[in-house]
């Protein structure tokens, strides 16, 4: 199995600051069609998980810009620009180009 | 817009049964993928099972065997069969559009417990 490996596990940030979280990947996630299939979601507390980000670096609708991704191969990482008060929760990277589909462990983002 | 309403969560005993369903509205769902996702208290995510449209499934090792993913594209409807419960199955299950998790819905509560 792909064993996805985020880090930081906590990161406290200041409000307006960057934030950068690392996804690191126990395998190339470069599928065989030439895309790559890692994906970004958000999980405030008591809520439901939401992508924001898929095959990389690809927004989904309603996203704000601040958040932009990037990487290929096994490294992969989730920015954001300047950080708001609304980007509080765990943010999990999620591979699906092997089966089984695996998930890093989180990275929980809080303000200082 | 997407909808996607679990039910069927409960206490149940190791060893039982337990059935969830999916209802899902606002996309084209004979056409879509699904797939549960599954979150234990307090930890992270974990992929359970995949149903493609062709009706092909994948399933993550440690529910195999004990685990059944399938559709009713008549009602939009997607079901989880679970049997052979575990202390360790007990998760917020939740169903989610596609293999990708394009959308999720709320979750269901399953506890497993003597």
């Amino acid at each position: 199995d792909v064993v996805m490996t985020q880090s930081p596990v906590s990161l406290p940030v200041t409000l307006g600051q960057p934030a950068s979280i690392s996804c690191r990947s126990s395998q190339g996630l470069l599928h065989t069609d030439g895309s790559t299939y890692l994906h970004w979601f958000h999980q405030r507390p008591g809520q439901s998980p939401r992508r924001l980000i898929y095959k990389v670096s690809d927004r989904d609708s309603g996203v704000p810009d601040r958040f932009s991704g990037s990487g290929s191969g096994t490294n992969f990482t989730l920015k954001i620009s300047r950080v708001e008060a609304e980007d509080v929760g765990v943010y999990y990277c999620m591979q699906v180009t092997h089966w089984p589909l695996t998930f890093g462990g989180g990275t929980k983002v809080e303000i200082k | 817009e997407v909808q996607l309403v679990e039910s069927g969560g409960d206490l149940v005993q190791p060893g039982g049964s337990l059935s969830l369903s999916c209802a899902a509205s606002g996309f084209t769902f004979s056409s879509s993928a699904m797939s549960w996702v599954r979150q234990a208290p307090g930890k992270g995510l974990e992929w359970v099972l995949s149903i493609f449209p062709s009706g092909r499934t994948y399933c993550v090792d440690s529910v195999k065997g004990r685990f059944t993913i399938s559709r009713d594209n008549s009602r939009n409807t997607l079901y989880l069969q679970m049997s052979r419960l575990r202390v360790e199955d007990t998760a917020v299950y939740y169903c989610a559009k596609g293999h990708w998790g394009d959308s999720w819905g709320q979750g269901a509560l399953v506890t497993v417990s003597s």
